[in-house]
């Protein structure tokens, strides 16, 4: 498995603000995954961040939108850029460590939009 | 289109019966699948998984059970403790290029009753 801290824990912003999320692992992974889980619904893949590649988006997510970056093999961001009340969710990041095919998530971003 | 249905949104049941909480998927392209239980303001934490070529996985009380032929799968609890108390999602996994994607049903929310 793989020990996930994720920041802020939540925070409440102003509508067309962008907040940055950050992701920090406590041991090196190719595959890192960004989710967003909005109230009472279940968890959507948001894009998959490869270190040195760019992020690969699912329909409906746009990069301009949400801009990833993965500098190094522990470490990701994910921006919520020019939000909306709708994007008021937890944000989630995942690991998928070596070769398991099981992901490990970090405690996730409350994240109110007003 | 739910690739991964969870129908039951809620399930409660007494400490000490079993919990059988339902999974059923449509993608014949899902070869893993995994359970994952969610406390509030957490986030989600693995529990148990099943490969495709087994039809049943075991791990103490939990036992996860695969009928390929119907596209369904269920988590048996027993004996039900009250700390089991969770949202758990079914998940299903495919191979996607070279990264494995989890699709995630809308969750049951488990109560187990002293």
């Amino acid at each position: 498995s793989a020990v996930i801290s994720q920041k802020p824990s939540r925070d409440i912003c102003q509508r067309g603000t962008s907040l940055t999320i950050q992701c920090q692992v406590d041991s090196q992974v190719t595959m890192m995954f960004w989710y967003r889980q909005q109230p009472g619904q279940s968890l959507t893949l948001i894009a998959t961040a490869n270190q040195g590649s760019e992020a690969t988006y699912e329909s409906g997510f746009v990069i301009d939108k949400f801009p990833i970056s993965r500098p190094n093999l522990t470490f990701s961001t994910l921006t919520v850029s020019n939000m909306s009340p709708e994007d008021s969710s937890i944000y989630l990041c995942s690991v998928a460590p070596g070769t398991s095919l099981e992901q490990y998530f970090g405690p996730g971003t409350r994240l109110t939009v007003t | 289109d739910q690739q991964v249905k969870q129908n039951s949104p809620s399930l409660s049941v007494q400490e000490g019966r079993i919990s059988i909480l339902n999974c059923d998927y449509t993608n014949s392209m899902f070869d893993y699948f995994l359970w994952y239980k969610k406390y509030p303001a957490e986030g989600p934490t693995f529990l148990i998984s099943i490969s495709s070529i087994k039809d049943k996985n075991e791990d103490g009380r939990f036992t996860v059970f695969l009928n390929k032929s119907a596209k369904h799968l269920s988590l048996h609890i027993v004996p039900s403790q009250p700390g089991d108390s969770a949202v758990y999602f079914c998940a299903a996994s495919a191979r996607s290029g070279s990264a494995r994607q989890l699709t995630f049903g809308s969750g049951t929310q488990l109560t187990v009753l002293p």
